[in-house]
């Protein structure tokens, strides 16, 4: 049973372009995550939902937009691509904020914008 | 801001021996985690050691702490080819129970 699923894994779009990425959790977890990391490896946080609300919205542009239809659910809406978003992002869910548990990782969506 | 930076960078050995990676941070924490990442694939979590823990051991896996230094190691012990990944560590700071990742060490274990 896949934990956290992410779909497509790899997406190559031309700039300019909208695209989404789709994650869902089967763990019951309340905190869901969307991490980017690029080509140095470096993973930045992007955004945090905790129960369908957003609670942590790091400096990124506003191009990228997070929807949580519910806690099981979190996708990724990008408009207006460019080269820079090239990147493996990854969504990740926890227990909860304040519990200290590991977090379980989806297996990347690999974008690139040509 | 980048909170825990792993160091080496790359690491490579033979299959049998230990392997170390280092981890050290700038603030206070909450806790520590160690994932793996391999290729193409996403993190898998490893352990998690709490800041008023030292030592953690999780089979051929132990992680240390120390807080007065704000370092943490693990230790891999008679290394696998399969262990051939790159680990990070994640900081949880103060209040934020955010964790925050260093770029990690590529380790390669040779058969």
């Amino acid at each position: 049973d896949t934990a956290v699923s992410q779909t497509p894994k790899y997406l190559v779009t031309q700039m300019g372009n909208d695209k989404s990425i789709k994650c869902e959790q089967n763990l019951g977890h309340d905190t869901m995550y969307w991490y980017k990391q690029d080509s140095k490896k470096f993973l930045k946080i992007m955004f945090s939902y905790n129960n369908k609300e957003l609670i942590i919205n790091e400096t990124v542009p506003n191009r990228f937009s997070p929807k949580s239809p519910d806690k099981a659910h979190l996708n990724l809406h990008i408009n207006s691509l460019e080269l820079g978003d090239s990147a493996v992002y990854f969504c990740a869910s926890s227990q909860g904020l304040d519990r200290g548990y590991g977090y379980t990782f989806g297996s990347g969506t690999r974008l690139t914008v040509v | 801001s980048q909170q825990g930076e792993e160091d080496p960078q790359a690491l490579s050995i033979q299959e049998g021996e230990n392997a170390t990676m280092n981890c050290s941070y700038k603030t206070s924490i909450n806790n520590l985690q160690w994932y793996r990442q391999n290729s193409g694939r996403g993190l898998v979590h490893l352990i998690l050691i709490r800041s008023n823990e030292r030592e953690k051991h999780s089979g051929r896996l132990r992680v240390t702490l120390d807080t007065s230094k704000k370092s943490s190691s693990l230790l891999i012990t008679a290394s696998r080819a399969a262990d051939t990944a790159s680990y990070f560590c994640a900081t949880e700071a103060g209040g934020s129970y955010i964790p925050t990742f260093g770029r990690g060490t590529s380790l390669i274990v040779h058969p």
